[in-house]
């Protein structure tokens, strides 16, 4: 099955400055690509995707990108701030018939003042 | 537009009980999918429903089952609790069923077994 590994899993930065988290996934067959972030107490929410057959995404202060032919991608988030602090997860799937998300372990992030 | 709702939020069971987990969807999503959340293993998929049919399910014991009404609503069982089974479980629905469909989670329910 689709194995996606997620690094760092924690990550530490000052506020401003940006936070990159990098995910792979073996399955070549995959081509959509959620990034979720949860905070304490909460369900994961969508923060950004991006399907396969688009190289980067951006939204405001958060981008994606993705390499097809190494099996991964990336999240950016610039400008840093204290609530950008939460676990961040990235995930895979592909289509068939039924929807399954194959998710990373997840990275703490921590934005200090 | 109202959101992932779960209902209970927080559960403490025995270890041999059975338990049922609720999930509304948001209107007019379609489908459903059931998560299990855990520190050691992440986050896991469960099953996932769609026109009251399952038309995916992740490897977990048979324990664990679901089901979808006509109205999208979602339930899952866990039969014979066990230890292990203490968890965050977390529904995500969305407008059909097919990989590239945005997938929104509600805020889980927190099962003890004890």
């Amino acid at each position: 099955g689709e194995n996606v590994e997620q690094h760092p899993s924690t990550l530490s930065v000052q506020e401003g400055d940006s936070a990159v988290i990098k995910c792979t996934y073996s399955d070549s067959a995959s081509n959509y690509f959620p990034w979720y972030k949860q905070e304490l107490g909460k369900g994961p929410q969508l923060i950004i995707d991006i399907r396969s057959n688009v190289g980067e995404k951006k939204d405001q202060r958060i981008a994606v990108t993705l390499n097809k032919t190494a099996k991964h991608f990336s999240l950016h988030i610039t400008e840093t701030q204290p609530e950008d602090s939460a676990v961040y997860f990235c995930a895979a799937s592909k289509g068939n018939s039924g929807y399954a998300l194959n998710f990373g372990k997840g990275t703490s992030l921590l934005v200090t003042p | 537009k109202a959101g992932v709702t779960q209902t209970p939020r927080y559960l403490i069971k025995t270890r041999g009980q059975q338990v049922t987990l609720s999930c509304s969807p948001i209107s007019g999503h379609r489908s459903v999918s059931w998560y299990q959340q855990t520190p050691g293993q992440g986050l896991q998929f469960l099953f996932e429903y769609f026109s009251e049919t399952q038309r995916n399910k992740g490897n977990f014991p048979g324990r664990f089952s679901g089901r979808q009404f006509s109205n999208s609503r979602s339930e899952m069982n866990v039969s014979t609790l066990e230890l292990g089974d203490s968890a965050l479980y977390l529904c995500a629905s969305s407008f059909s069923s097919g990989s590239g469909e945005e997938q929104y989670f509600g805020p889980g329910t927190r099962l003890t077994v004890t």
